[in-house]
C-alpha cells in the first residue's frame, strides 16, 4: 500500500458527461501529479500541484481541470467526456518535488470507460 | 525537451534467465532516474532510482547503473522469476520540466516457468 488513495477505482459514464476523480495524498506529502494512462500512449503526465498551487501542466485538454484543496486532496475534473478519454487515471504524491531524494508514490488509478 | 526512451516489449525469458531492459535518456544538467514497476491491475512502484552520475540503484535483485556518458539506465536482474512478471518503466525527473516525472513507454515482461 503506497499510502495514495485514489477514488473511485472503476468509472463508467457516457459520452458528453462529467466525472471527477479523486486523491488523497500521503500523510504529509504536498505534491500531487496526474497522469494519464492509455494503451496506446504510455503514462502521460496531466499538471501538478504543490501545496494547494499548480507548479507544473503538460498535455492536459482543456476539457480536463483540476485543483488541490487546503487539506491537499486533489480532484480531477473531467467534463464533455469522449471516448478517446477512455484510460486509467493515476494520481501520484511526493514530499515536495521528485528529484534528489525524493521519490513519488502512486495511487492504484481509477479506470475510466467512456460508453 | 527532456524523454527517456525504452526498449519495446514485450519481453519473454525462462525462469532464471538474465533480464536487460534498456533505457537511455535525454535530459540537460543532471537529473534523477528511476525504475517503476506496474504489476497487473495495480498502480506504479518505485523499484530503484540514482540520483547522480555512475549511482548504482538496486532492489529486490534488480539494479541499474546511472551512466552519464551514454545517458543510459538499464535495467538489470541475474535471475528472473515468474513472479517478476510486470511492464517496467523508466523515468526521469529534472529541474528543467519542473520536477515532474517522464517516463518512458514501459516494457511488458514476462517470464515463463
Amino acid at each position: 500500500d503506497s499510502g495514495v488513495t485514489q477514488t473511485p477505482k472503476h468509472l463508467i459514464t457516457a459520452t458528453g458527461q462529467r466525472v471527477t476523480l479523486r486523491c488523497s495524498p500521503r500523510s504529509g506529502d504536498l505534491s500531487v501529479y496526474w497522469y494519464q494512462q492509455s494503451l496506446d500512449q504510455g503514462l502521460q503526465f496531466l499538471i501538478q500541484y504543490y501545496n494547494g498551487e499548480e507548479r507544473a501542466k503538460g498535455n492536459i485538454l482543456e476539457r480536463f481541470s483540476a485543483q488541490q484543496f487546503p487539506d491537499l486532496h486533489s480532484e480531477l475534473n473531467l467534463s464533455s467526456l469522449e471516448l478517446g478519454d477512455s484510460a486509467l487515471y493515476f494520481c501520484a504524491s511526493s514530499v515536495d518535488v521528485v528529484g534528489v531524494g525524493t521519490e513519488a508514490f502512486f495511487g492504484q488509478g481509477t479506470r475510466l470507460t467512456v460508453v | 525537451g527532456n524523454s527517456v526512451t525504452q526498449m519495446e516489449g514485450p519481453v519473454t525469458l525462462s525462469e532464471e534467465a538474465f533480464l536487460t531492459i534498456n533505457c537511455t535518456y535525454t535530459a540537460t544538467g543532471y537529473p534523477s532516474l528511476f525504475w517503476y514497476v506496474q504489476y497487473p491491475g495495480e498502480g506504479l512502484q518505485l523499484l530503484l532510482k540514482a540520483t547522480k552520475a555512475d549511482d548504482k540503484g538496486s532492489n529486490k535483485g534488480f539494479e541499474a547503473t546511472y551512466r552519464k556518458e551514454t545517458t543510459s539506465f538499464h535495467l538489470e536482474k541475474g535471475s528472473v522469476q515468474v513472479s517478476d512478471s510486470a511492464v517496467y518503466f523508466c523515468a526521469l525527473s529534472a529541474v528543467d520540466s519542473s520536477y515532474k516525472l517522464i517516463f518512458g513507454s514501459g516494457t511488458r515482461l514476462l517470464v515463463r516457468p
